[in-house]
């Protein structure tokens, strides 16, 4: 089963504005992470935010977390056409005896015009 | 290039067939886990090892499915009689302790 549920499920934008996705998810964590996916390969780790954290950035990436409303969002900057690709929100359960294995929502695809 | 790699990157395979895949985590990565995607669909978590030891299995996994990992290294996952719903993306990823997942570029399983 899948814990986590981006919203929404599809974002297009034109190059230069800010992109947000949402991440909704139903347990409790240890930490909550986002990957990039670009069409038919692999995932690309972008942050990892832990439950006692609140925001982290990196670069053009801003990611915030609200253990109480058991929510994340994503905020790209300044987009570029090259950010086009699905972004996943992934959570580690803290469940007694988990062995970390992330659940995954159903991403959001990102269309970034030029 | 995050330092796992799968291999094949895409197999094609007829229905009944056993296939073999190979995952080569980052070396100092104690962690290995596999996951298979579907379109449309995020990763699902198949199996988990720690060093040699696979310490669990999805329920996604049926007798058909067997996942090894020899001294801790390198993983195969062999899917045996093959069935089109087999038909996915196989991800492999590891870690170090309980931090980020890495993930391979996958291999594509069609089974015809």
């Amino acid at each position: 089963s899948q814990q986590g549920e981006e919203d929404p499920q599809a974002l297009s934008i034109q190059e230069g504005e800010n992109a947000t996705m949402n991440c909704s998810y139903k347990t409790s964590i240890n930490n909550l992470q986002w990957y990039r996916q670009n069409s038919g390969r692999g995932l690309v780790h972008l942050i990892l935010i832990r439950s006692n954290e609140r925001e982290k950035h990196s670069g053009r990436l801003r990611v915030t977390l609200d253990t109480s409303k058991k929510s994340s969002s994503l905020l790209i900057t300044a987009s570029r056409a090259a950010d086009t690709a699905s972004y996943f929100c992934a959570t580690d359960p803290m469940v007694r005896g988990s062995n970390y294995k992330l659940t995954f929502g159903k991403g959001t695809l990102l269309t970034v015009n030029p | 290039d995050t330092g796992v790699s799968q291999d094949p990157r895409h197999k094609i395979t007829k229905r009944g067939q056993n296939v073999t895949f190979r995952c080569d985590p980052i070396s100092e990565h104690n962690r290995l886990y596999w996951y298979r995607q579907t379109l449309g669909q995020g990763p699902e978590f198949l199996t988990y090892f720690q060093n040699e030891a696979q310490l669990e299995k999805s329920r996604l996994l049926s007798d058909r499915f067997s996942a090894e990992r020899p001294k801790g290294s390198f993983s195969t996952l062999e899917i045996q009689r093959t069935e089109q719903g087999d038909s996915a993306m196989y991800l492999c990823a590891s870690s170090l302790l309980r931090n980020e997942q890495f993930f391979g570029p996958g291999t594509r399983l069609t089974v015809l």
